[in-house]
């Protein structure tokens, strides 16, 4: 069945860049998304890609597919305390449809 | 617009006992999502609905029922709750031909 995997921890310093990698197994994602969840809250969308983009860039947030190895990252520049929380890759196969999501990354940033 | 509410935020149930959670929607979304956060395991898609009066399972549907009575309201039961159902419950909904789910805020349960 459909899988996607997350590394669970990543650890910065503040100002540095952080990259979130994700893999999926499915190949007929067609649309793959960012979510990020701050303490005892809900989800909330950072951004989403459709599978025939290689790389879409949203101010500090850059995300690229390398759909040929199933693999997805989410590149924040300028990493901010305010970045600390857990980060979901999740992937759908039609607009509207269920998602299937990673473990989710816990995003550490130190000052 | 309050967008997806959740009731309750917080609940402690005995084993055996039953619990209906409900969410709530104003953004008149067709889709409507229950899913359950574990740790270490994401998100993991309960039951799910696509219309009112129509639902369907997830990843992991046993143990619960759901109902879509109405178009802005999802139900998601537990006849009888045992420990493994202890978790945080995400209700989302989106529209038909969106990219984005939007979430409610979770019910954090603890079965004993």
């Amino acid at each position: 069945g459909e899988d996607v995997e997350q590394s669970l921890f990543l650890s910065v310093r503040e100002g540095d860049s952080s990259v979130i990698n994700c893999t999926y197994t499915d190949s007929s994602s067609t649309y793959l998304y960012w979510y990020k969840q701050e303490p005892g809250a809900g989800l909330q969308l950072l951004t989403y890609i459709f599978s025939n983009m290689d790389m879409k860039q949203d101010q500090r947030l850059t995300v690229l597919l390398n759909k040929k190895d199933k693999h997805l990252s989410l590149r924040i520049a300028d990493t901010q305390t305010g970045d600390s929380a857990i980060y979901f890759c999740a992937e759908s196969s039609h607009q509207g449809g269920k998602l299937i999501f990673g473990q989710g990354t816990e995003l550490s940033v130190k000052p | 617009n309050a967008g997806v509410t959740q009731t309750p935020k917080f609940r402690v149930l005995k084993t055996g006992q039953s619990m209906t959670l409900l969410c709530a929607q104003d953004m008149n979304h067709e889709y409507m999502y229950w899913y359950r956060q574990d740790p270490g395991m994401g998100l993991r898609l309960i039951h799910y609905s696509v219309g009112e009066g129509t639902t369907a399972k997830g990843e992991v549907p046993d143990g619960y029922n759901v109902s879509r009575l109405k178009k802005q309201n999802f139900l998601l039961g537990l006849e009888s709750a045992a420990p493994s159902q202890t978790s945080v419950y995400f209700c989302a909904s989106s529209g038909q031909f969106s990219n984005e789910q939007f979430f409610g805020p979770g019910t954090r349960l603890t079965v004993l």
